[in-house]
């Protein structure tokens, strides 16, 4: 199985700033890396596909990169709705596996 | 419209075997590259991918679990169903059922819509 390394666990931050949470795979998923917003009590919601595609109705503010096993998801002027957890899928090959998620805080 | 639903049992006891119904609408899933998958989600932790049917028929299992799972699709509705036997109180999470769609390269699968998921508790 592919192993799906996501940090930081936790990050504090305000309103404006800019953050990046990164992605480690254990083997190569070329692109086949997407990411995820979780907000309490809610399914997960598509915010980057493959890498770097933003997904139609989400901000611009969102923006992904990488290939191989390195990826990155950068959010740009965070907004009070942005709190929430975050996570990496990659379906490069299954059995598809999910980072730990990283919980972004004010 | 894409949307996709849950329905089952919100509590079933050790041992029992749990059935899960993924109603869904705004596709068809023997469109081609379509594909309707269920993950879970233990409270407070990560997500757990665990099976997934494909447009044409083929299944695929998580590699821990799948003596376990079982996923078909009712040939005269829009339903795909997940049985798992053997449910115990490990297994108490959020049960989602999602869409898995490709690119344009149609090579590149992606999860984009998402059902509300149902908690199903599994008692001692």
């Amino acid at each position: 199985d592919i192993q799906m390394t996501q940090s930081p666990s936790s990050l504090s931050a305000y309103v404006g700033d800019r953050v990046t949470i990164t992605c480690r795979a254990s083997q190569s998923i070329t692109s086949y890396l997407n990411w995820y917003q979780q907000r309490p009590g809610k399914a997960p919601s598509l915010l980057i596909y493959i890498a770097s595609n933003l997904q139609s109705g989400v901000s611009s503010r969102f923006s992904g990169s990488g290939s191989g096993t390195d990826f990155t998801l950068t959010i740009s002027g965070l907004q009070p709705e942005d709190f929430a957890t975050y996570y990496c899928l990659q379906t490069y090959s299954t059995p598809y596996t999910f980072g730990q998620g990283t919980k972004l805080e004010i | 419209q894409v949307t996709l639903r849950e329905s089952g049992p919100a509590l079933v006891k050790s041992t029992e075997t749990l059935r899960l119904t993924c109603t869904f609408s705004g596709f068809s899933l023997p469109t081609k590259w379509m594909r309707v998958a269920w993950l879970r989600q233990p409270p407070g932790k990560t997500l757990e991918w665990l099976a997934r049917l494909d447009w044409d028929g083929d299944r695929h299992y998580s590699t821990s679990l799948e003596t376990r799972l079982s996923i078909s699709k009712d040939p005269f509705t829009n339903q795909v169903v997940l049985t798992m036997t053997n449910m115990d109180p490990v297994d108490t999470a959020i049960y989602y059922c999602a869409r898995m769609r490709a690119d344009r390269s149609g090579n590149r699968f992606y999860f984009d819509f998402w059902g509300q998921g149902i908690l199903v508790t599994v008692s001692s």
